[in-house]
């Protein structure tokens, strides 16, 4: 199985600021189709997840361009600017390359 | 607006069987991948099943295969999860899940408890 290594695991951050999450595999996430199935989530407390960015970098629809997603192969990174309080909650990134599709473990955003 | 909702949670003892169902509306049923995606208490989100278009196709990890089995009724705009021989750790919240082109879910339900306890 794919192993989705998130970090931090806690991320404190002041409203306004800026924030990077990062999510790491242990196998190349590029399929054979030529595509990239990694998937940023937020799942804001009580609620289910909803998605952010599909594909590494697109955003779903209504996502603010406040959030963005960037990297390759192995290596990937959800940045959000300008973080504001519906921004808290934990995130997670999902691989859909390979089956068993796998989620990171998450990582928790709140205030400091 | 795209709708999902679970129903079918409970109690149930460890070795017995569960079917949860998801209602689905606001898109065309038939048109799209669906999944089942759960979450342990206070834990993180496991994949647990997904299923093709016409239910020909199924999928699921190792910690369900043989027990859990997906299937659908695109008659009814309806997912189902049927739950066999389970364990304590089936114990979680399940949230039914839509799947699109880009094979990652973009809709997800409001999620049902199931917890296996004696």
């Amino acid at each position: 199985d794919v192993l989705m290594t998130q970090t931090p695991v806690s991320l404190p951050v002041s409203l306004g600021g800026q924030v990077s999450i990062s999510c790491r595999s242990s196998q190349s996430l590029v399929h054979s189709d030529g595509n990239t199935y990694l998937h940023w989530y937020l799942q804001k407390p009580g609620q289910s997840p909803q998605l952010l960015i599909y594909r590494v970098s697109n955003r779903f629809s209504g996502v603010p361009d406040r959030f963005s997603g960037s990297g390759s192969g192995t290596d990937f990174t959800l940045k959000i600017s300008r973080v504001e309080p519906e921004d808290l909650g934990v995130y997670y990134c999902l691989q859909s390359t390979h089956f068993p599709y796998t989620f990171g473990a998450g990582t928790k955003l709140e205030l400091k | 607006e795209v709708q999902l909702v679970e129903s079918g949670g409970g109690l149930v003892q460890p070795g017995r069987s569960l079917k949860l169902s998801c209602a689905a509306s606001g898109f065309t049923f038939s048109n799209y991948y669906m999944a089942w995606v759960r979450q342990a208490p206070k834990k993180g989100l496991e994949w647990v099943a997904t299923i093709s278009t016409s239910g020909s196709r199924t999928y699921y990890p190792d910690s369900v295969k043989g027990r859990f089995t997906i299937s659908r009724d695109n008659a009814k705009s309806s997912l189902y999860l049927q739950m066999n021989s389970l364990k304590s750790e089936d114990t979680a919240t399940y949230y039914c899940a839509r799947g699109n082109w880009e094979r990652s879910f973009d809709y997800w339900g409001q999620g049902v408890m199931v917890t296996v306890s004696s």
